[in-house]
């Protein structure tokens, strides 16, 4: 059972440019969603986690800017800024929030610099 | 430094053999601990979680967690071809306000026909 849509599944980024992201959850049941970055080295680094609708975070990473809103119950979006290194991100979902919680991994969204 | 480390980098066995992976973390906030895989060209899917001291066991796969040395290993008995992927150790603190699950750098198994 699908619990996470992820869109585009791939893109190529001009230097210089942003590209946004959406994730769609499909159970209303794993209402926390998060991202993940996966690097081309394979490391999986945690980014954001957000609850509620007009919750905003932002954070800069090495080779990568990253703005996230939790725009509805069941979208989140991602937007990602001043990429030089391609990079995979992934859109999580769980059952809630304490330490316990399984992380659901869509199918990630995989950006490749120009 | 990273905070769970995995070993070995990659591992090869022969169909029907057994995998054995392991991991250990630097962090005794870690309570809560995963086994993720990763097939090309996918999201990783979460395998196992253990929480408690002692094995668990799901089908071909078994977890085990020694808390007090922070050590988990994952053995694959019977390696079957499709369980050639990255295999992923992860944890998270108790009391996490964030869902933040910390991961190791992976295991890359390959099971050879």
């Amino acid at each position: 059972v699908t619990l996470l849509e992820q869109n585009p599944r791939w893109r190529l980024v001009p230097r210089g440019q942003a590209v946004n992201l959406r994730c769609i959850l499909k159970n209303s049941q794993y209402p926390w969603m998060s991202w993940y970055q996966q690097d081309l080295q394979k490391q999986l680094q945690w980014l954001f986690t957000l609850r509620s609708p007009g919750d905003k975070e932002v954070k800069s990473l090495p080779g990568a800017d990253y703005l996230a809103t939790r725009v509805t119950d069941t979208e989140l979006r991602l937007q990602v800024a001043n990429m030089s290194q391609g990079r995979t991100l992934y859109c999580t979902c769980s059952g809630g929030l304490g330490g316990g919680d399984t992380q659901y991994f869509g199918p990630g969204t995989r950006l490749l610099v120009l | 430094q990273q905070k769970v480390q995995q070993s070995p980098e990659s591992l090869s066995v022969p169909e029907g053999g057994m995998a054995s992976l392991n991991c250990t973390s630097s962090d005794r906030n870690f309570q809560y601990f995963w086994w993720y895989r990763q097939h090309s060209g996918e999201g990783p899917k979460a395998l196992m979680s253990i929480f408690s001291d002692g094995d668990k066991k799901e089908g071909r796969f078994t977890a085990h967690l020694n808390k007090a040395s922070l050590h988990v290993s994952l053995h694959i008995r019977d390696s079957q071809p499709s369980d050639s992927a990255l295999y992923f150790c992860a944890a998270s603190e108790q009391g996490n306000s964030n869902n933040r699950i910390f991961f190791g750098d992976g295991t890359q198994l390959v099971v050879k026909p």
